[in-house]
């Protein structure tokens, strides 16, 4: 039972360019979760799904999107990356009780 | 809408010592609390949850918490702390709802350091 997992662990982008940040997980949890973490600022929710094929907007969606077409993976895809966006990302699932985060990605714009 | 307050954003501390790390927060109907603890390059870690019942909750690694309603608080403490407690903490937050589908509002975090 590996969690939550996510892929790549860091990554440096260049102003313009896109990626996408995999997640992972094999709880069979509905719920899941996509949170940036910048210093001082706690976690703000990016967007979250509640199951494969329904997702919305969290509290900072602006230059990503998601999609969800199975109860595993969520991928949140970067467009247009601007430096703003350099931050930790954080995938997490959630069994409606409490939830599960994976290790996380580290990701510069420059 | 919930917000959640941490009230020191850096505690240091003496290994051995007490420490307690203080989150308030705000809501218009009840709600479920949650402590994490993140550890250097480390995602998120459980570390106690408030769903109903008593208001003292304990939780892993010593620490424990107690939920104050009237206060709207729920405190975080550790009589005893170890240099392995050094870590980020965060409270959060969730509405106790169907309609909240498990988000999380967190606090800002705080830097708790042990000094030996």
């Amino acid at each position: 039972n590996a969690g939550v997992t996510q892929t790549p662990k860091f990554r440096i982008l260049k102003i313009g360019q896109s990626m996408t940040l995999q997640c992972t997980q094999d709880m069979n949890h509905n719920y899941m979760y996509w949170y940036r973490q910048d210093p001082g600022m706690g976690l703000k929710l990016i967007y979250y799904s509640v199951g494969a094929g329904i997702t919305d907007k969290g509290e900072v969606p602006n230059g990503y999107n998601v999609s969800r077409s199975t109860t595993e993976d969520f991928p949140l895809r970067l467009e247009l990356a601007a430096p703003s966006q350099t931050s930790v990302y954080f995938c997490a699932s959630s069994d409606n009780y409490e939830q599960y985060f994976g290790p996380g990605t580290r990701l510069t714009v420059t | 809408a919930q917000s959640v307050t941490q009230l020191d954003s850096q505690v240091p501390v003496f290994e051995e010592a007490p420490v307690e790390l203080r989150c308030n927060y705000s809501s218009s109907v009840s709600v479920y609390l949650f402590w994490y603890v993140q550890y250097p390059n480390q995602g998120l870690q459980l570390l106690l949850k408030y769903l109903s019942g008593s208001t003292l909750v304990k939780g892993i690694n010593g620490f424990e918490a107690e939920f104050n309603k009237s206060q709207t608080s729920f405190h975080l403490r550790k009589p005893s702390v170890h240099i392995s407690d050094t870590a980020e903490y965060f409270c959060a937050v969730r509405i106790d709802g169907g309609t909240s589908y498990g988000k999380l509002t967190f606090g800002q975090g705080t830097i708790l350091t042990v000094h030996p």
